[in-house]
């Protein structure tokens, strides 16, 4: 039961343009949504999030978009840097019973090519 | 301010034979979690600790892993006995309760566990 999909195991990006990742949940109580960074033999790092009550959120380069009618979230990468190259974790939060239960995607990795 | 400690890094074992990790949240922070990566798989939630207490172990394969976190702090997870599929990098996290972050996790590097 995948309930936050990531369906585009990598990407690959010239270096300067735009890189767009996508993400699609099925759980409408989801709340909250972030992405995350993960560089080889390191934890996940946060990124950005978004509330569900929003469709925007920017932050320096990166933006996330959100669609609730389609149940569809997207990471922009303006420009994209060698330095992003990394895999990007989608995840949705909701409230459960006493804390915040997080469902991470399967991941995109990201190659930016200089 | 310093980040989620884990040790080991690496672990190899055989299978059958018990293996435990250690994970030192931030400091303050009173919600921890343990997770699971398979490669090419997302983290996967194993449990999840307010202070001492345990809200969600529902995907905590109970008859093989254990983990407590006692005194609210330090936490340790245990597999007895391991199995080839338990292979994987496990990942603990931490969560300040309040303020402008409190959704964000904080990760620790992982531990990379491979059972032959």
């Amino acid at each position: 039961d995948q309930q936050v999909k990531q369906n585009s195991p990598s990407l690959s990006v010239q270096e300067g343009r735009i890189s767009i990742l996508n993400c699609d949940y099925t759980n409408s109580m989801f709340d909250y949504f972030l992405w995350y960074k993960k560089y080889p033999a390191e934890g996940p790092t946060f990124l950005i999030s978004i509330s569900s009550i929003k469709d925007k959120n920017e932050d320096g380069r990166f933006t996330v978009f959100l669609n609730k009618s389609a149940k569809h979230l997207s990471l922009h990468i303006v420009p994209s840097q060698p330095g992003d190259s990394a895999v990007y974790f989608c995840a949705a939060s909701g409230l459960n019973t006493g804390g915040f239960k997080t469902i991470f995607g399967a991941g995109t990795r990201l190659f930016v090519k200089a | 301010e310093a980040g989620v400690a884990q040790s080991p890094r690496y672990k190899i074992i055989e299978k059958r034979q018990s293996v435990a990790f250690w994970c030192n949240p931030i400091s303050g922070h009173a919600t921890l979690y343990w997770y699971q990566q398979i490669l090419g798989q997302g983290p996967k939630l194993l449990i999840q600790f307010q202070n001492n207490g345990v809200v969600d172990d529902s995907q905590l394969p109970k008859d093989r892993f254990s983990a407590e976190r006692l005194k609210g702090v330090d936490s340790t997870l245990k597999i007895q006995p391991a199995k080839l599929e338990d292979s994987a990098v496990y990942l603990c996290a931490s969560r300040d309760s309040g303020g402008s972050s409190y959704n964000e996790q904080f990760f620790g590097p992982g531990t990379r566990l491979t059972v032959l």
